[in-house]
């Protein structure tokens, strides 16, 4: 069974930094790209980030670009989003996510809560 | 980046009712658009792939069609459970963009 964990969410002033992850088991981690969605409270869904399977591509939403990296760990099954210069605005539940047998995001974690204010 | 819209933002409609959501891309993305469910709290789950493929598992009063730029989810008799939100989703090109979405609820 697909299972997607992330944990790591809290609360971080203006300006910190966080880092989420994403345990993965279920499937073989190293053979799948890996992908960040967030929601602000109330509203809709964003991408943040996809990266690679081997690790070597990465992508990201022009509103985190050159604050956020995402990275991953293939011998432990976990995928990261290293956040930093972090803004009111970045305020959301933060999803992994991963395309597996169709052909887009098929299996999700439960989310992360990543609250930024003073 | 290519833009997704999404008509109606809401709607209220009964069980049994037809429902049809509509979701229009800014440029032609073949047929690389999904369906998302998402019920509050919850994360979203796959309800159609590659625009007219049903996802397993999911019932099959839920259908998807279209290409290029305009797509449609219709739910063909509405369902107590199918009170949600609803969004689509192209993974054409990066950066991959969601519609703004369509609340359903009870009316």
């Amino acid at each position: 069974e697909v299972q997607l964990l992330e944990s790591g969410g809290g609360l971080v002033q203006p300006g910190g930094s966080l880092r989420v992850s994403c345990a993965a088991s279920g499937f073989t981690f190293s053979n799948y790209a890996m992908n960040w969605v967030r929601q602000a409270p109330g509203r809709g869904l964003d991408w943040v980030s996809t990266i690679s399977a081997s690790g070597g591509n990465t992508y990201y939403a022009d509103s985190v670009k050159g604050r956020f990296t995402i990275s991953r760990d293939n011998s432990k099954n976990t995928l990261y989003l290293q956040m930093s210069s972090l803004r009111a605005e970045d305020t959301a539940v933060y999803y992994c996510a991963i395309r597996i047998a169709a052909a887009t995001f098929d299996y999700w974690g439960q989310g992360t809560l990543v609250t930024v204010s003073s | 980046a290519i833009q997704m819209t999404q008509s109606p933002s809401s709607l209220s409609a009964s069980v049994g009712d037809r429902v049809t959501i509509t979701c229009r891309a800014s440029q032609g993305i073949g047929n690389d658009l999904g369906w998302y469910q998402q019920r509050p709290t919850k994360a979203p789950e796959l309800l159609i792939y590659a625009a007219s493929s049903l996802q397993s598992g999911v019932p099959s009063r839920f259908s998807g069609s279209g290409s290029g730029t305009d797509f449609t989810l219709t739910i063909s008799s509405l369902q107590p459970e199918d009170f949600a939100t609803y969004y689509c989703l192209q993974n054409y090109n990066y950066p991959f963009t969601f519609g703004p979405g369509t609340k359903v609820d009870i009316k």
